[in-house]
């Protein structure tokens, strides 16, 4: 069974940073792209970043470009979205999801950016 | 960018309608479009990928089509399971960009 668990929210102040995890089980991360989308309270799903099956290519929303890296551990089957210099506007639940159509989702880790 | 714009952005149905959700790409995306429900306090599920493919598991009454830059996602035999809120998503070119949804509602 594919099972996706975010981990690594919190509440961090402007400035600051935080590393988001996802581990994967039930497939190999590795033979896949991966993504992260957000969503903010009360709004719509905006994607953030994917990282593709090689892992040779990644790509970001220009809201995060510059900021934000995306990466991955085969070793232990886990993405990861390294986000520096966070603004209020990140504030969101923060998914995982599975190729480039998403197929499959976590349950989402919740960061706030607040002082 | 490509904007991606849902119509209508809600809708009242009953149970037992059949619905229709309109999706349109300002600018040719082939087929490579997603939909996905969510319910309140719960991470979206994907119903439909490549713009008329139903992912393992989701019931007949979903159904997509589409290509180009006009897609619809309809479902027929509401019922109160359904009424949720309905995205749509491209894929085709980055940065990929999702509709502004279509939040479903009991009549």
């Amino acid at each position: 069974e594919v099972q996706l668990l975010e981990s690594g929210g919190g509440l961090v102040h402007p400035g600051g940073s935080l590393r988001l995890s996802c581990a994967a089980s039930g497939f190999t991360l590795s033979n896949y792209a991966m993504s992260w989308v957000r969503q903010a309270p009360g709004k719509g799903l905006e994607w953030v970043s994917t990282i593709s099956a090689s892992g040779a290519s990644t790509y970001f929303a220009d809201s995060v470009k510059g900021r934000f890296t995306i990466s991955r551990d085969s070793s232990k089957n886990t993405l990861y979205l390294q986000m520096n210099s966070l603004k209020v506007e990140d504030t969101a639940l923060y998914y995982c999801a599975r190729y480039n159509n998403l197929d499959f989702w976590g349950q989402g880790t919740l960061v706030t950016v607040s002082s | 960018d490509i904007q991606m714009t849902q119509s209508p952005s809600s809708l009242s149905a009953s149970v037992g309608d059949r619905v229709t959700i309109t999706c349109r790409a300002s600018q040719d995306i082939s087929n490579n479009l997603a939909w996905f429900q969510q319910k309140p306090g719960k991470a979206p599920k994907s119903l439909i990928y490549s713009a008329s493919s139903l992912q393992s598991g989701v019931p007949s009454k979903f159904s997509g089509s589409g290509s180009g830059t006009d897609f619809t996602l309809t479902i027929s035999s509401l019922q109160p399971e359904d009424f949720a809120t309905y995205y749509c998503q491209q894929y085709n070119r980055y940065p990929c960009t999702f509709g502004q949804g279509t939040k479903l509602e009991i009549k």
